[in-house]
């Protein structure tokens, strides 16, 4: 398995509801990584995990949660979202920090 | 610290005609380089990338891409554009055993390729 599967692949959301996407990866990585892309940008870096632990927070607001249950998972929770924060929300892992990143196909998130 | 300079935020070619994507890249220790291709509501994904070894580096759908150090450039090449190579290309740096965060990947602004028929 080559593969970071991300789901739900659409997600419509209100303001005041609280969603999760989620990441997963069976390649062993053991970093991963949470990215906002708005439309013609390049991806921008939001969380780090490694060996399960939070090594990096791009500043992010805490409306976004992340959560790394295990080295295979990792999730994202919104909550209070803004509508500034429609965007697509990658995930990326690497073996180890740094080298290859394999991303996802990303979570086309609309925030209404 | 580590950039990447993507000349050309757009590129159009004809069908059949070569491809050249030009990459250049700031960096205090050898770098990783890497060429992502994304479509339309769609992830990144690696078309090839440079870490050591092999200046010349082939990477699928018929890319290739040259390191060269002199000149801090990774410009992506292909001979012969094909309609189905039309997407945004972002070039990327890191450098993960300079300590650090520099193993974070940091991206160029992306350079949008049409190809017409």
């Amino acid at each position: 398995d080559t593969e970071v599967t991300q789901t739900p692949k659409h997600l419509v959301m209100g303001m005041t509801n609280k969603k999760s996407l989620k990441c997963e990866q069976h390649m062993g990585h053991r970093a991963m990584y949470w990215y906002k892309q708005k439309a013609k940008k390049p991806p921008e870096l939001m969380f780090v995990y490694s060996y399960e632990k939070l090594s990096i927070n791009e500043s992010v607001p805490s409306r976004f949660s992340p959560e790394c249950p295990n080295s295979s998972l990792l999730n994202l929770h919104l909550h209070a979202l803004q509508p500034e924060d429609s965007a697509l929300y990658l995930c990326a892992s690497s073996q180890d920090l740094g080298y290859g990143y394999t991303f996802g196909s990303g979570t086309r998130l609309t925030v209404v | 610290a580590q950039s990447v300079t993507q000349l050309g935020s757009h590129v159009s070619v004809s069908e059949g005609a070569l491809v050249l994507l030009r990459c250049n890249y700031s960096s205090s220790v050898p770098p990783y380089l890497f060429w992502y291709v994304q479509y339309p509501n769609q992830g990144l994904q690696l078309l090839l990338k440079y870490t050591t070894g092999a200046t010349l580096v082939k990477g699928i759908n018929g890319f290739e891409a040259e390191f060269k150090k002199s000149e801090t450039s990774f410009h992506l090449t292909k001979p012969s554009a094909h309609m189905s190579d039309a997407a945004e290309y972002f070039c990327a740096v890191n450098t993960p055993n300079s300590g650090g965060s520099n193993y974070k990947l940091t991206f160029g602004k992306g350079t949008l390729l049409t190809v017409n028929p």
